[in-house]
């Protein structure tokens, strides 16, 4: 079955510790991103990419970064400068980057730092 | 700046009627979603409305007045099932999704 996988589900991680989560497709899709969800918000953007070797700046990009060198994989880096990285991250695709799209998300990460 | 406001908790019983409302105020309009997401998974499609109107989808419905930036889901013979955060998101004039903080829905016995 097609579908979106994030991995690990859950991590800890010490301040001052960068942390990698990954984030996998295989629907196909061009577009991917990443969101942060807290308690009482939505959805923020954290950055997206529309193509392979190539991607954007969300809302709220200080203290994260990522790439994207094969269309099936977005791995988001979380740095030891995004000074609250307790949250939920979600990964999403869609088939373009343009347009009205509906995304199809990944179960989640849950990052908490210690 | 752009808003959308949703209710945060919603309590109704199984087998009635819910109606979830969504105001927004946007730099423009692409068209409107709804998503349900159960507590720790991935947010799931529900419905996309860019015309006003009326879109009904089995026991989900969803409506949409632009000239009044108003929307609403409507959930009939609720389920447990049912329960979970339903999330509005509106499409902008740049194509940029702006998310709804999300409505929580307990359903009760």
């Amino acid at each position: 079955d097609g579908g979106i996988t994030q991995s690990p589900k859950y991590l800890f991680r010490k301040e001052g510790q960068n942390v990698t989560l990954s984030c996998e497709q295989n629907l196909n899709h061009d577009a991917m991103y990443w969101y942060r969800q807290d308690p009482g918000q939505g959805l923020r953007l954290i950055y997206y990419s529309q193509i392979v070797n190539d991607f954007q700046k969300g809302d709220i990009a200080e203290g994260y970064s990522v790439s994207r060198e094969k269309k099936e994989s977005f791995p988001l880096t979380v740095t030891s400068a995004q000074k609250n990285p307790t949250a939920f991250y979600l990964c999403a695709s869609s088939p373009r980057g343009t347009g009205a799209n509906v995304l199809t998300f990944g179960a989640g990460s849950r990052l908490t730092v210690l | 700046g752009q808003n959308i406001d949703q209710p945060t908790e919603m309590t109704a019983t199984e087998g009635a009627i819910v109606q979830i409302n969504c105001t927004y105020q946007t730099s423009g309009f692409n068209g409107l979603f709804w998503y349900q997401q159960h507590a720790g998974e991935a947010p799931t499609f529900l419905s996309y409305n860019v015309l006003d109107g009326l879109e009904e989808k089995g026991r989900f419905s969803s409506f949409l007045s632009r000239s009044k930036g108003y929307s609403y889901l409507l959930l009939k013979e609720l389920q447990m099932k049912d329960s979970a955060s339903y999330l509005c998101a509106v499409l902008d004039s740049n194509y940029q999704l702006i998310w709804g903080a999300g409505t929580k829905l307990i359903i009760k016995p």
